[in-house]
């Protein structure tokens, strides 16, 4: 079945130390997207890539960075930056708008999410 | 800029009754719409989406949904709740300059009692 694995389910780390989650689809999707939850705030935008080797920073990108080396991969570190970094990570992908005038705006297909905590 | 607001944080209904959930947006051009179900401790799943044409969109799980652009408003309808239907509902539209920047509301929590 075709999908999107974040892993691991729960995360936890101690303050001032890195941590990466793993994102990984196998939808053949050219666009990859990470979100942040919080309670109450919806979900904001980190970074999004829609090709690989090239990605941007979302609203609140500061603290975090990415990599696309592959177009199934997309994963995010968070660093010892990031003020808050607890926090529900959803990762995301769809259909690039450049593919296709119909695929703007195509729908977001989610992973389970990782959910980190740090101490 | 773009937003969406859900003005109903936690809303419950009964089994069996009418539900409706509300969505507005802020946006200068036609949007693009949709509403997003999250069970706990899961990602999204797309319930359904407008794009353009009929204003009135069904969704999957007998969800629907009604674009009114006179009250920048797209609001999600389902009949019958069933108790399974208790989730988050996410609202997102758009964003402009394309590259799937959505804005997502910041949700609705729906309870079901028996």
């Amino acid at each position: 079945d075709g999908g999107i694995t974040q892993s691991p389910k729960y995360l936890f780390r101690k303050e001032g130390q890195n941590v990466t989650l793993s994102c990984e689809q196998n939808l053949n999707h050219d666009a990859m997207y990470w979100y942040r939850q919080d309670p109450g705030q919806g979900l904001r935008l980190i970074y999004y890539s829609q090709i690989v080797n090239d990605f941007q920073k979302g609203d609140i990108a500061e603290g975090y960075s990415v990599s696309r080396e592959k177009k199934e991969s997309f994963p995010l570190t968070v660093t010892s930056a990031q003020k808050n970094p607890t926090a529900f990570y959803l990762c995301a992908s769809s259909i690039s708008p450049a593919a296709s005038r119909r695929s703007y705006n195509s729908p977001l297909h989610f992973g389970n999410g990782t959910r980190l905590t740090v101490t | 800029a773009q937003s969406v607001t859900q003005p109903d944080i936690h809303i419950t209904v009964s089994e069996g009754a009418s539900l409706e959930l509300r969505c507005n947006y802020s946006y200068g051009a036609t949007p693009y719409l949709f509403w997003y179900v999250q069970s706990p401790g899961q990602g999204l799943q797309l319930l359904l989406k407008y794009f353009s044409g009929d204003t009135l969109v069904q969704g999957i799980k007998g969800f629907e949904a009604e674009f009114k652009r006179s009250q920048s408003s797209f609001n999600l309808r389902k009949p019958s709740v069933h108790w399974s239907d208790a989730a988050e509902y996410f609202c997102a539209v758009g964003a402009q300059g394309g590259y799937n920047k959505l804005i997502f509301g910041a949700g609705t929590r729906l309870a079901v009692h028996p």
